[in-house]
């Protein structure tokens, strides 16, 4: 089976612009989670979609938001960027959120 | 949410030395899982070790559970260069619909 795949891999984007990050999860997959990295923070939970609905929601301004398409495929979303959403934004996905996560290499997003 | 904490925080080691990593964490879990990752890129699942469950081995690894000390530790014996990477716990807390992730553990092997 083809892995996790995420793109872009790279954006640089300036404060105040948006940016839609794309991500198609491995064949079966129906749930679909996102995180950001960051070196300060470490690892966290931005938010989780199953079968086209949100479930869960990490403590993140309504900025960033996000979606999923009836083939699984998800897409996240930050409005009105800011230097501080700099990171490295990671997407798994998995048969059931709780169970083992398949991640992709990510995208790396530099705001300027 | 609850969060793994990893111990030690970074870890430098001889080629052919044993690791071992620690993990803490707070309330009641169902699972818990060990992830490596290589130069900021993917995650990469090690482990899952349930909550029922004392030890798990997958090749060179070797995970060990706690609950009644709430924690976990990871060993790869015999490392190799390759083996250098953060390792991260995951835990999947009782009531929570989402893993937690520790902050990771820097791990050195020198050849």
């Amino acid at each position: 089976k083809a892995g996790v795949t995420q793109t872009p891999r790279y954006l640089i984007k300036t404060r105040g612009q948006q940016v839609t990050l794309s991500c198609s999860p491995i064949s079966g997959h129906r749930s679909v989670s996102w995180y950001q990295q960051t070196p300060g923070q470490g690892l966290q939970f931005l938010f989780e979609y199953f079968s086209e609905t949100q479930r869960n929601k990490g403590n993140f301004p309504g900025r960033f938001s996000g979606r999923q398409f009836s083939n699984s495929r998800s897409e996240m979303n930050v409005s009105t960027l800011e230097l501080g959403d700099s990171a490295l934004y990671l997407c798994a996905s998995s048969l059931e959120v709780r169970e083992t996560q398949y991640f992709g290499p990510g995208t790396r997003l530099l705001v300027l | 949410s609850q969060q793994g904490e990893e111990d030690p925080q970074a870890l430098s080691i001889q080629e052919g030395e044993n690791a071992t990593m620690n993990c803490s964490y707070k309330t009641s879990i169902n699972n818990l899982q060990w992830y490596r990752q290589n130069s900021g890129r993917g995650l990469v699942h090690l482990i899952l070790i349930r909550s029922n469950e004392r030890e798990k081995h997958s090749g060179r690894l070797r995970v060990t559970l706690d609950t009644s000390k709430k924690s976990s530790s990871l060993l790869i014996t015999a490392s190799r260069a390759a083996d250098t990477a953060s390792y991260f716990c995951a835990t999947d807390a009782e009531g929570n619909n989402r893993l937690a992730f520790g902050k990771g553990n820097q791990v050195v092997v020198i050849p």
